[in-house]
């Protein structure tokens, strides 16, 4: 198995929807992040979490929210996908300063 | 806001030959990594570098990061198909990890 998982690995969905991403990890690593990935635009940071309590905006958190419901589980949500949100979606841990990625969910908004 | 410029943005060469890719940041690097993702998958972790100046060499691919620590390259020698991916940089420090633009390379057999 993975050692970090996300569900779904592919969605599509309708303008307006409410879509939620959800990671998990057996890694026991403190910190987890959310990225977006973009042609030309390699990775954009959303969220990182550094611990349960403690949750932070990366460079492009318009639009998004999290829920760090556990030291290993991470959420993302759309609370209104638009489709400029249509993107390949990575969740990662960190530890001692390697990032470990998931598999991705690419998310389709019409 | 730290940016990260890579260039080329694409590369195709055949088996064989040597190619170097870029990695220019707007400011001083706090540390800087390499990853390589590969089609479907995440990226991967190659290489991280602190010191100016610091080569650093994995198998055929060898890492140099500049003496004011603000570039790095990333240079393969007879590249090979499984070179193939998506070859990022990124700054790692304070671990919030910010991402270079990416250099797509494809090797043909």
């Amino acid at each position: 198995d993975a050692d970090v998982t996300q569900t779904p690995r592919n969605r599509i969905t309708k303008t307006g929807k409410r879509i939620m991403l959800e990671c998990s990890q057996t890694k026991g690593h403190d910190r987890m992040y959310w990225y977006r990935q973009d042609p030309g635009l390699g990775l954009r940071l959303i969220y990182y979490s550094f611990d349960v309590k403690d949750i932070n905006k990366g460079e492009i958190s318009d639009g998004y929210s999290v829920s760090r419901q556990a030291q290993a589980k991470f959420s993302l949500s759309l609370e209104s996908a638009i489709p400029n949100q249509t993107a390949l979606y990575f969740c990662a841990t960190s530890e001692t300063g390697e990032l470990f990625f998931g598999e991705g969910s690419r998310l389709t908004v019409l | 806001t730290q940016l990260l410029e890579q260039s080329p943005q694409f590369l195709s060469i055949q088996e064989g030959e040597n190619l170097t890719v870029y990695c220019n940041s707007s400011s001083v690097f706090s540390s800087l990594q390499w990853y390589r993702q590969e089609p479907g998958e995440g990226p991967v972790l190659l290489v991280t570098v602190v010191t100016g100046g610091e080569v650093k060499k994995l198998k055929r691919l060898t890492f140099q990061f500049g003496d004011a620590r603000k570039d790095s390259s990333l240079h393969i020698t007879a590249a090979q198909p499984g070179d193939t991916g998506l070859y990022l940089c990124a700054d790692s420090g304070t671990y919030k990890y910010i991402f270079g633009t990416g250099t797509r390379l494809k090797v043909l057999a």
